[in-house]
């Protein structure tokens, strides 16, 4: 079973601080994602990256970074967290199955609120 | 790029009831559109898919429809159980990217 860790289910961090969420994945996989899961808007995507030490950035990557130093862990940093920033994030990994075509996993998520 | 809308935002629905879920996209390289189901608390969990060479696929009390004409597909969830209460997403594979859709909140009313 592929599975895909994210480090914290739930942080509370203040206004200004440095935040690091951490996303950990078993099946050496390439392609690695993070969204941010709002009500009424779905899941939008943050950044991804196809391989170590690549990143692309997603539909909203204003205020975060990221890190792909390893194949199998992915970060991302809000580099002076706000209140907008309180979310639901999910990090996610797609494979390409050699039976069934490319198929996307996701972490259990992480709430990060923000105050 | 890809716009996936998804339809309605919350239903509810007697125990029992069927459930129907619809998407549409915009993108004809599509090729791929999977469902989610997400609980409380949880990462979204993938029930069921579809591939652009099929028209329809069941899983014992699900089944997804694709209209490839239409740019369409659906979730069907029949005999519905409380246990099935959770917000669903559909999304569209185009290239390497997945496109979703805003989420169904679904309510069994027992």
């Amino acid at each position: 079973d592929v599975k895909v860790t994210q480090s914290s289910r739930y942080l509370v961090k203040r206004t200004g601080e440095k935040v690091f969420l951490e996303c950990v994945q078993d099946m050496d996989h390439e392609n690695m994602f993070w969204y941010r899961q709002d009500p009424g808007l779905g899941l939008r995507l943050i950044y991804f990256s196809y391989d170590v030490k690549m990143k692309e950035k997603g539909d909203i990557p204003e205020g975060y970074s990221v890190s792909r130093e390893k194949k199998e862990r992915f970060s991302l940093i809000l580099e002076s967290a706000s209140t907008n920033q309180t979310s639901m994030y999910l990090c996610a990994i797609t494979w390409g199955a050699p039976q069934t075509g490319t198929e996307a996993f996701f972490g259990q998520g992480t709430r990060l609120t923000v105050v | 790029g890809e716009n996936v809308e998804q339809h309605p935002s919350t239903l509810s629905v007697q125990e029992g009831d069927s459930a129907v879920i619809k998407c549409t996209y915009s993108d004809s390289a599509s090729n791929y559109f999977p469902w989610y189901k997400q609980e409380l608390g949880k990462g979204p969990q993938l029930i069921i898919d579809i591939r652009s060479n099929v028209g329809e696929k069941k899983d014992q009390r699900i089944a997804v429809t694709l209209n490839k004409t239409a740019k369409h597909f659906s979730l069907h969830i029949t005999e519905t159980q409380p246990e099935d209460s959770a917000v669903y997403f559909c999304a569209a594979l185009t290239g390497n990217q997945f496109y979703f859709g805003t989420g169904t909140s679904l309510t069994v009313i027992p």
